[in-house]
């Protein structure tokens, strides 16, 4: 079956740090691919998506490139904050399933230190 | 504008009792989707209700079984408990059964099963 697999934390970075977290994923389809955050006592939110072989999502300075040849969709950002602080998951959906049906990688704990 | 909530926040049972969980999807959203995410793991799917019928389902036992109300409303019921079904339980909610639509999460209910 699809199946996710980021690479395992914790990650700890000093603030203003370069950050990359790794993604795989293995599906028989053309997957979406989400990357989901969690802070702290909170349920997860949708950081960025792609739907498609080379699109990139983005937002609040995090993106993500969809790399079909690769399986990938590595999650990089400039210059992290400590409010960045928080377990990041990766996720696809099978288009025919569509995006309510996601399977979860086991997620990445990242601490930002002042 | 509410979000998507969830009741309560955290229960304690004993192995062998039964539990209810409900969820009010966020307005606007017709669709419920439940997940459970152990300690240190990503979530994974457990049902997913459009019409007041279950349409998904994931690799989880029948003593989980759920409902949905005519105003979208969802509950999650689990049977017989075991150790093993001590979680944080998650709703999400979005806008039609099968498509892009991104899920808009809860923040759980941390059940402990003792």
């Amino acid at each position: 079956g699809d199946s996710v697999t980021q690479m395992e934390g914790p990650v700890t970075l000093s603030e203003e740090a370069f950050l990359t977290i790794n993604c795989t994923y293995t599906a028989t389809g053309y997957p979406s691919l989400f990357w989901y955050v969690q802070y702290p006592g909170e349920g997860l939110q949708l950081l960025l998506k792609a739907t498609k072989a080379d699109d990139k999502g983005s937002n609040k300075g995090f993106e993500a490139t969809y790399r079909k040849e690769t399986t990938s969709f590595h999650l990089e950002k400039g210059s992290v904050q400590v409010s960045d602080s928080a377990v990041y998951f990766c996720a696809l959906s099978d288009q025919a399933q569509g995006a309510q049906k996601l399977v979860f990688g086991q997620g990445t704990r990242l601490t930002i230190n002042p | 504008d509410a979000g998507v909530t969830q009741s309560p926040t955290h229960l304690i049972k004993t192995r062998g009792q039964q539990v209810t969980l409900r969820c009010s999807p966020k307005s606007g959203h017709d669709t419920v989707s439940w997940y459970q995410q152990a300690l240190g793991q990503g979530p994974q799917f457990i049902f997913q209700y459009y019409e007041e019928e279950e349409r998904q389902r994931g690799n989880f036992p029948d003593r989980f079984s759920g409902h949905q109300f005519p105003n979208y409303s969802s509950e999650l019921n689990v049977n017989a408990l075991l150790l093993g079904d001590s979680a944080l339980y998650l709703c999400a909610s979005s806008r039609g059964q099968r498509n892009n639509s991104p899920l808009h999460f809860g923040n759980g209910t941390r059940l402990t099963v003792t």
